[in-house]
């Protein structure tokens, strides 16, 4: 059975960066064509969907174009987790952030979901 | 203001049958399958249907669905006070090249 546990900070101050980290269990992050997402639910925006990463023979990212510019995904197979890190954050960011599993990259449903963590942006 | 339109609420008594529906456009419901997803108070998504009309391993078959145009609907036969949740549809947008979600309704079994 695959489950998948978050961790990271609460709480993040204004203009600093967001740091998520999802551990996988009873899967692999670097198993060819799983794609590992993240979304974000928020009162104002509803669901969002920030982006995915696979590994294909090599490591791909797929970010949604309004975060482009700020958001990255970093795999770790040592410890088989992925991350997600989103910089110069604002008050807008605050959501309850989920990590998620799609069984193939061509595919856009999820899976497994984490159990989301609460995060405020706030000074 | 999200990309797939669903009501807000539905309502039913235990034992009666449901519908939800999530309307969208040729960019997303149109070119693309879409799936559900049931959201109990407190918890993460839990995946409904995929593929527009398929059920994963262990989603009993009062649970359906269906995929017409650029409309999709989910059906729930035989309601249970367990059902109460807030139902999301999903898919895939190739204009704005991203996943996108209806804003969600809320399921009351009266």
């Amino acid at each position: 059975q695959v489950q998948l546990q978050q961790s990271g900070p609460g709480l993040v101050k204004p203009s600093q960066t967001l740091s998520l980290t999802c551990a996988i269990s009873g899967d692999s992050v670097s198993r060819n064509s799983v794609a590992w997402n993240w979304i974000r639910r928020s009162p104002s925006r509803g669901f969002e969907w920030l982006g995915r990463t696979y590994y294909k023979s090599k490591w791909y990212s797929d970010y949604a174009v309004s975060l482009k510019s700020r958001i990255s995904f970093n795999p770790d197979t040592s410890r088989n987790q992925f991350s997600l890190q989103l910089n110069s954050v604002t008050p807008e960011d605050t959501a309850v952030y989920y990590c998620a599993r799609t069984s193939h990259y061509y595919y856009y449903y999820m899976d497994v979901w984490g159990e989301g963590t609460t995060v405020t942006v706030s000074s | 203001q999200s990309v797939l339109t669903q009501p807000p609420s539905v309502s039913a008594a235990p034992g009666q049958k449901v519908t939800i529906s999530c309307s969208g456009s040729s960019s997303n419901i149109g070119d693309n399958y879409v799936s559900w997803y049931q959201q109990l108070p407190g918890t993460a998504p839990k995946l409904l249907i995929y593929e527009s009309n398929k059920r994963p391993s262990g989603i009993p078959d009062r649970f359906s669905a269906s995929k017409s145009g650029t409309s999709a609907t989910l059906g729930i036969t035989g309601l249970q006070t367990g059902d109460e949740a807030d139902y999301y549809c999903g898919t895939w947008d190739v204009t704005l090249s991203t996943v996108v979600f209806g804003g969600g309704t809320k399921l009351t079994v009266l």
